[in-house]
């Protein structure tokens, strides 16, 4: 079956301008997360979606940042006001439940001019 | 909180063994390995459950010690194939959901 899929694969922005970037994660897996990976450095957790509870928001580095999962399916973060310093590759991933594999997507590259 | 891996960085020549731990200061359900080869997505190697029990993928095997929160994994007779950044995950209770928090990674590359 489909993987994780992301979309945009690259965006390049310029400074100030809002972005927005899409996940679709495995069909039937409750679990999804968004991850920022800076050139060379480890997974920052961001944010964490299960089923329909209350996301875990506690990794989000400012209020610029937001991310919703509509249906329980598609999420879509967003990043208002981009700086320079949210260049990076923004991962998702989902999974069955919290407990299982993590499927990862391939990610989108954000540069921000 | 985030676990922490070392070593940070290995090098290792074709055949040799090396081993990664990883550890945390809370109680943990379980542990996930991760390995991402450079400009792709990470991709899962294996998942330890309470238990204690070493499961094994190919010549890459791990452990978990419940008791005190620790993981290893162990590459044995190392291949250039197993060059990467490999990434433990926690998974524990935090503010009401279960989660998985990633580790800051181990690169991992393996010459001739």
């Amino acid at each position: 079956g489909a993987g994780v899929s992301q979309s945009p694969s690259n965006k390049v922005t310029e400074k100030g301008k809002d972005v927005e970037l899409r996940c679709d994660p495995i069909s039937g897996h409750t679990a999804l997360y968004w991850y920022r990976q800076s050139l060379g450095q480890g997974l920052e957790f961001l944010i964490y979606f299960q089923g329909n509870s209350a996301p875990d928001k506690s990794g989000l580095p400012s209020d610029r940042f937001s991310a919703e999962r509509t249906g329980g399916s598609v999420s879509t973060l967003t990043i208002q006001r981009t700086q320079q310093e949210d260049s990076a590759v923004y991962l998702c991933a989902s999974s069955r439940t919290s407990a299982e594999t993590q499927y990862f997507g391939p990610g989108t590259r954000l540069l921000v001019l | 909180q985030q676990p922490v891996q070392s070593p940070q960085a290995v090098i290792l020549r074709e055949g040799e063994d090396a081993v990664i731990n990883c550890s945390s200061s809370k109680a943990l359900y379980s542990v996930h390995w991760y390995r991402q080869k450079h400009g792709e997505a990470p991709v899962f190697l294996m998942i330890l459950l309470k238990g204690g029990e070493q499961k094994g993928h190919e010549k890459i095997s791990a452990s978990f010690n419940e008791k005190k929160q620790q993981s290893s994994l162990y590459l044995t007779a190392s291949q250039l194939s197993y060059s990467g950044t490999y990434f433990c995950g926690t998974e524990r209770k935090s503010g009401g959901y279960q989660k998985v928090t990633f580790g800051t990674g181990t690169k991992l590359q393996v010459i001739p």
